[in-house]
């Protein structure tokens, strides 16, 4: 059984504070691993898919990296704007309908 | 461009009441359609999927029933209601097709049910 283990669960930066989430993960062969952003009443918006150990992918003052066993969320110099819960997700080679499976979610607070 | 709308957007129903929340898509053909659930400050959780017309898995037994009368429509229901119910239901679509590498998974805005 696929699984998604998110750290911390909360972190609280000062405006320009970097830092990094934590998103380990367990799968059956790996098709995808998936970042999401979720402010609070909306639906995620996706951000990023990993597909192998060692790509990196960037956007903005995001930069997501991924190894065998896990993937970390760069926040570089973080805005207020940045404040949401990110979700991490994998997609491995036995989901049937290309479902994923969700990490708990780390919320993100940046204060200016 | 694809698109997705759910509704409705927020509900308040009774215990033992009936539910029904629609989902359609746009700007694509033969979508792999899901059903989340996510609890306050929970992640998402899996509850039905489908990979065509009349074709639903479910994941988690449990008091809802899912169908998807036409190819870019999916529908969460419920006969009777029960408080453990409430939540945040997010109707999601992917391609369909397969292949190495994955599939994103898009969201809807959502649903707030709370069952009173």
């Amino acid at each position: 059984e696929d699984q998604v283990t998110q750290s911390p669960e909360a972190l609280r930066l000062q405006e320009g504070e970097s830092s990094s989430l934590n998103c380990s993960y367990t799968v059956s062969g790996l098709r995808g691993l998936f970042w999401y952003r979720q402010d609070p009443g909306k639906g995620p918006e996706f951000l990023f898919t990993l597909y192998s150990a060692g790509e990196e992918k960037e956007k903005e003052r995001l930069k997501a990296t991924l190894t065998k066993k896990e993937s970390f969320l760069h926040i570089t110099a973080p805005k207020p704007e940045d404040s949401a819960t990110y979700l991490c997700a994998v997609q491995g080679y036995k989901a049937a309908g290309n479902k994923l499976t969700f990490g708990g979610g780390t919320r993100v607070l940046v204060k200016p | 461009s694809q698109t997705i709308h759910q509704w409705p957007a927020t509900l308040v129903q009774p215990v033992g009441s009936p539910l029904s929340l629609e989902c359609t898509v746009e700007g694509t053909s033969n979508p792999n359609l899901y059903w989340y659930r996510q609890a306050a400050g929970r992640g998402l959780q899996l509850l039905f999927y489908s990979v065509g017309i009349g074709q639903i898995s479910s994941e988690v037994p449990q008091n809802l029933s899912a169908s998807r009368p036409q190819d870019r429509q999916f529908i969460l229901s419920s006969k009777k209601l029960l408080l453990s119910d409430s939540g945040f239901y997010l109707c999601a679509w992917s391609a369909s097709e397969g292949g190495n590498l994955g599939n994103t998974i898009y969201f809807g805005e959502g649903s707030w049910l709370t069952v009173v």
